[in-house]
């Protein structure tokens, strides 16, 4: 149980297109999902909260207009990086939380990896 | 406010006991979690523990906690290769976020 899916896995762009990457909980319900960028050989940096129904909360220094995510039910998050350019180049990967569980436990995704060229 | 703090690299004989540490701040985190991640993949949750429990079994894992010192440590019995990953420690914080360490790579060697 507990399985987090991310699509694509990998994506190659072109600097100034936008690209759109799904996170969604197989098998639960998840009315938080998190959105977190990854640099090599460093840890996770948390990008933004996403709650099903509502805005999301941003972290600070995280550009809401460039990163623009969508939770529209309580099994997806979108999050689309808009305008790329080679600096976006990162590992994005989600997680959720399942909203039965009172641990907080978050389940991550297998990340997406976003290369701009 | 929250930090939390590994060591970067940790290398070991296949067969012996891993134990890899971690400090945190927050003295009112309720949950503490590790997390493994191998190379170019996500994060795969390992085990947690609330804060009123000491120690935490779970197979080859175990997870001591010692909330005066705010120390958390998972030690992992007869390390195989298929170990070797980066491990992280993770603290929930207010609204549920999760501070995470940076990380402590775990090396397995035959």
């Amino acid at each position: 149980g507990a399985v987090v899916s991310q699509h694509p896995s990998r994506v190659i762009c072109k600097s100034g297109t936008s690209v759109k990457i799904e996170c969604r909980s197989l098998d639960f319900q998840a009315t938080t999902m998190f959105w977190y960028r990854q640099f090599p050989k460093q840890s996770l940096m948390l990008m933004a909260t996403s709650n099903e129904g509502s805005k999301a909360t941003y972290e600070q220094g995280v550009e809401k207009d460039k990163f623009l995510i969508n939770h529209a039910s309580l099994t997806l998050s979108t999050l689309t990086v808009t305008s790329a350019h080679p600096e976006d180049s990162s590992f994005y990967i989600c997680s959720a939380r399942d909203r039965t569980d009172n641990t907080d436990t978050q389940y991550f995704g297998p990340g997406t990896r976003l290369t701009v060229l | 406010g929250e930090d939390v703090e590994q060591s970067l690299f940790l290398s070991v004989r296949e067969g012996d006991s891993s134990v890899i540490n971690c400090t945190y701040t927050d003295s009112s985190s309720t949950y503490l979690y590790w997390y493994k991640q191998e190379p170019g993949a996500g994060l795969q949750l390992l085990t947690y523990i609330f804060s009123n429990m000491d120690m935490k079994q779970d197979q080859r894992l175990t997870v001591l906690l010692n909330k005066k010192d705010k120390h958390l440590s998972l030690r992992i019995a007869d390390t195989q290769t298929g170990d070797s990953a980066i491990y992280f420690c993770a603290e929930r914080a207010p609204w549920g976020k999760l501070i995470f360490g940076q990380g402590t790579e775990l090396s397995v060697k035959p």
